[in-house]
C-alpha cells in the first residue's frame, strides 16, 4: 500500500516550453501532496506544498507562475514548469501525505532537462 | 532560516560492519524526525522515525538516536550490505497542520565487499 507514482519519469523539452509532471496516490486518498525539487548531488528542496481543491503553498523564492500546482482531486496533484529554461532542469519528486499525520510517501521522482 | 545538516558527505564501510551517520539539526521546536534512503534515480525511501519524545527507536538492522540536548540525530545501520548503498538524508518536521520536511544535505553510504 501507499504508491505514489510520478509520470513521466524523464522528460527533455526545448528552452522555452512547458512541461507538465503528474503525481497519483495509487491506493490512498491524499489531500496534501507536496512537490520537491532536487539538483544533482544536493538534497531535496521544498517547492510547494499542494492541497485538493485550494491554492497551492510556495515555498520562499519559488515562483508560482512558474511552477503551476492544481491538486483538482484526492490522488492527483500536477507540476507545471512553463516557460522552461536549461536552469530549470532537474530531479522533481512528489510526496503524498497519509492518512496518519506525519507520513508522507514519496513517487519515484521525475528528471527534467531542458535543450 | 531553519536548516538541518551532516556532518559527513561521504561514509564508506567494509561489508558487515556497523554504519553511522549523523545529522545536525538547529531547530529546537521540530518534533518528528525521519531517515530517509535514496537511491541513485529514484525518491527517498523511508527507513525510519522518531519522535522528540523519544531517545531512541530501532528497526529491522536500523537504529536511531536522538539527543534534543545537543540537537543531534544519528542513524545506525548494522552489519551494513552492499544494498544499503546509497545516499542516507535526515530530515525534520516542520508545520502546523500539513507537515512540511526539511532534508539535510545528506550522506553517501559505500559499503565495500
Amino acid at each position: 500500500g501507499a504508491v505514489v507514482s510520478q509520470h513521466p519519469s524523464w522528460v527533455i523539452c526545448k528552452s522555452g516550453t512547458s512541461v507538465k509532471i503528474e503525481c497519483r496516490s495509487l491506493d490512498f486518498q491524499a489531500t496534501t501532496m507536496f512537490w520537491y525539487r532536487q539538483f544533482p548531488k544536493q538534497s531535496l528542496m521544498l517547492m510547494a506544498t499542494s492541497n485538493e481543491g485550494s491554492k497551492a503553498t510556495y515555498e520562499q523564492g519559488v515562483e508560482k507562475d512558474k511552477f503551476l500546482i492544481n491538486h483538482a482531486s484526492l490522488t492527483l496533484s500536477t507540476l507545471t514548469v512553463t516557460s522552461a529554461h536549461p536552469e530549470d532542469s532537474s530531479f522533481y519528486i512528489c510526496s503524498a501525505e497519509g492518512l496518519v499525520s506525519y507520513e508522507q510517501y514519496f513517487g519515484p521522482g521525475t528528471r527534467l532537462t531542458v535543450t | 532560516g531553519e536548516s538541518v545538516g551532516l556532518h559527513l558527505p561521504t561514509l564508506s564501510v567494509q561489508e558487515g560492519d556497523n554504519s553511522i551517520i549523523n545529522c545536525a539539526y538547529s531547530n529546537s521546536a521540530s518534533d518528528y524526525f525521519i531517515w530517509y534512503k535514496q537511491e541513485s534515480g529514484k525518491g527517498p525511501q523511508f527507513i525510519i522515525d522518531i519522535r522528540s519524545n523519544m531517545d531512541k527507536r530501532q528497526g529491522q538492522r536500523v537504529t536511531v538516536l536522538l539527543n534534543k540536548t545537543v540537537k543531534h540525530l544519528s542513524l545506525q545501520i548494522a552489519a551494513t550490505q552492499p544494498g544499503d548503498s546509497a545516499v542516507y538524508f535526515c530530515a525534520e518536521t516542520v508545520g502546523d497542520s500539513s507537515y512540511k520536511l526539511i532534508f539535510g544535505s545528506g550522506t553517501r553510504l559505500l559499503v565495500r565487499p
